[in-house]
């Protein structure tokens, strides 16, 4: 079957412009995590989707940071006014259910540059 | 705060050498999972523990559980060029969200 899919894999935007990251989660999985990974760090974590529940924004850098998943499915990640410290790899990945016991699906992830 | 160290954060072997991470978590862990990276890729996963003092291997891997659950590591006999990329570790922050380590990058001389 298919894995997360994520688009576009990569993206040039000028500062100050918004951009729209989108990520399609493993059929069938309702918990959905965003992830950002500066070159060489490790993962950060930004928000947390679990079925139709209110999503956990506690990772998010700033408010010009939104996400939503809408039909339980589909996600996208906005970022707005882009900075260039917004630079970096952006990973989408989903689990079959809530609970930290179950193995993260990630995404090829969306390549980030801010110019 | 609940932290997760990881080290060493790079590891330089001959192919064939052994290498090893390490991860130590501030609190008791329920579990811990491991996931490698290769170059441009993104993360993998390769296992979860959950018992104390668990040992399990996959061919040339073998990853442990302390026996407190607050500590893992990640053993590969005998390194081939396949094994190149960052391996993290990865526990629980709550009941869904997970804790992760910086990583170790295993890097193969030439």
């Amino acid at each position: 079957g298919a894995g997360v899919s994520q688009s576009p894999s990569n993206k040039v935007t000028e500062k100050g412009k918004d951009v729209e990251l989108r990520c399609d989660p493993i059929s069938g999985h309702t918990a959905l995590y965003w992830y950002r990974q500066s070159l060489g760090q490790g993962l950060e974590f930004l928000i947390y989707f679990q079925g139709n529940s209110a999503p956990d924004k506690s990772g998010l850098p700033s408010d010009r940071f939104s996400a939503e998943r809408t039909g339980g499915s589909v996600s996208t990640l906005t970022i707005q006014r882009t900075q260039q410290e917004d630079s970096a790899v952006y990973l989408c990945a989903s689990s079959l259910a809530q609970g930290s016991r179950y193995e993260q699906y990630f995404g090829p992830g969306t390549r980030l540059t801010v110019t | 705060g609940q932290q997760v160290m990881q080290i060493p954060q790079y590891q330089h072997v001959q192919e064939g050498e052994d290498f090893t991470t390490y991860c130590n978590s501030s609190t008791t862990l329920s579990n811990i999972q491991w996931y490698k990276q290769r170059p441009g890729g993104h993360p993998v996963f390769l296992i979860q523990l959950v018992k104390s003092g668990e040992v399990k291997k996959q061919k040339r891997l073998t990853f442990q559980f302390g026996e407190a659950k607050k500590n893992s590591s990640l053993h590969i006999t005998a390194t081939q060029t396949t094994d190149v990329g960052t391996y993290f570790c990865a526990g629980p922050k709550s009941n869904y969200q997970l804790i992760w380590g910086a990583g170790t990058k295993l890097i193969i001389k030439p």
